[in-house]
C-alpha cells in the first residue's frame, strides 16, 4: 500500500491567500485525522472524521479553517484567508476499523509570509 | 481529559549506549499508550503500543516500553542505540472510552553521537 498521501509537500503563500491541503487516506481505513505541528504547541488534533462524517472539530482554531471529506478516499483542509501564524506542518492520519493505530502521512509544510 | 508529559526535550547519547526516554500521563480512566518516532521531514511512525495485558511491550527497531500504572508512566528504552535512531520521539495517550482523541507529548529529540 502507498500509505497516506498528502499534497502538496510544501506550500508557500502570502497572507490573505486561500490554501488547500489534500489528503488521501489508506484504502479501507474509515477514520481520518488532521493534525497541526508547531514548535510552540507541538502536535494538535484539528478535526477527525469517521466514515466521511466530521465527528469533532473542536480543535479547529478559527472559522478561517474548514475541512471536508467528500468520499472515503479524499479529504481537504482549507485555510481562508491564511495568516503568518498558520505556518506549521499539517499532518493527515488514517486508521482502520477496530484499530487503535493511526497511520500518518508525510505532512505538508505551510509557510505563510 | 488525558494529558502526556515528556520530561526531557533533548537526550544526547553516544552510539551503543543505552537510552531511556521518559513519559508520564494523566487520566481518570484506563488508557492506551503509544510511542511514535518522527525522522526528519517525515510523518510519525508507530514504534509500539500498550493496549492491555503484559506491561512490557516490545516494538520495532529494538525498542521496548514498560507500562507502570502506579507511576502513571510509559518510559521507552533501548539497550544499545545506533546513529540511525536519531529522531524525535513522541509519547501519546488515548482513553479507552474514546480512542479518537489521542494526545501527544511535546516530543523528545534523541541525538546519537558517534
Amino acid at each position: 500500500d502507498a500509505g497516506v498521501i498528502q499534497s502538496p509537500r510544501h506550500e508557500v503563500t502570502e497572507m490573505g491567500q486561500e490554501v488547500t491541503l489534500r489528503c488521501k487516506p489508506i484504502s479501507g481505513h474509515n477514520s481520518l485525522f488532521w493534525y497541526r505541528q508547531t514548535m510552540m504547541r507541538g502536535l494538535e488534533l484539528l478535526i477527525y472524521f469517521n466514515n466521511n462524517v466530521p465527528i469533532d472539530d473542536s480543535g479547529m482554531p478559527e472559522d478561517r479553517f474548514s475541512a471536508k471529506m467528500p468520499n472515503a478516499s479524499f479529504s481537504t483542509l482549507k485555510i481562508q484567508p491564511s495568516e503568518p501564524r498558520d505556518s506549521a506542518v499539517y499532518f493527515c492520519a488514517s486508521r482502520p476499523v477496530g484499530s487503535y493505530e493511526q497511520y500518518f502521512g508525510p505532512g505538508t509544510r505551510l509557510t505563510v509570509t | 481529559a488525558q494529558s502526556v508529559t515528556q520530561l526531557d526535550s533533548q537526550v544526547p547519547v553516544f552510539e551503543e549506549a543505552p537510552v531511556e526516554l521518559r513519559c508520564n500521563y494523566s487520566s481518570s480512566v484506563s488508557v492506551y499508550l503509544f510511542w511514535y518516532v518522527q525522522y526528519p521531514n517525515q510523518g510519525l511512525q508507530l514504534l509500539l503500543k500498550y493496549l492491555s495485558g503484559s506491561t512490557l511491550v516490545k516494538g520495532i527497531n529494538g525498542f521496548e516500553a514498560e507500562f507502570n500504572k502506579s507511576q502513571t508512566s510509559f518510559h521507552l528504552r533501548k539497550p544499545s542505540v545506533h546513529i540511525s535512531d536519531t529522531a524525535e520521539y513522541f509519547c501519546a495517550v488515548s482513553e479507552s472510552n474514546n480512542n479518537n482523541d489521542m494526545r501527544f507529548g511535546a516530543g523528545t529529540r534523541l541525538t546519537v553521537k558517534p
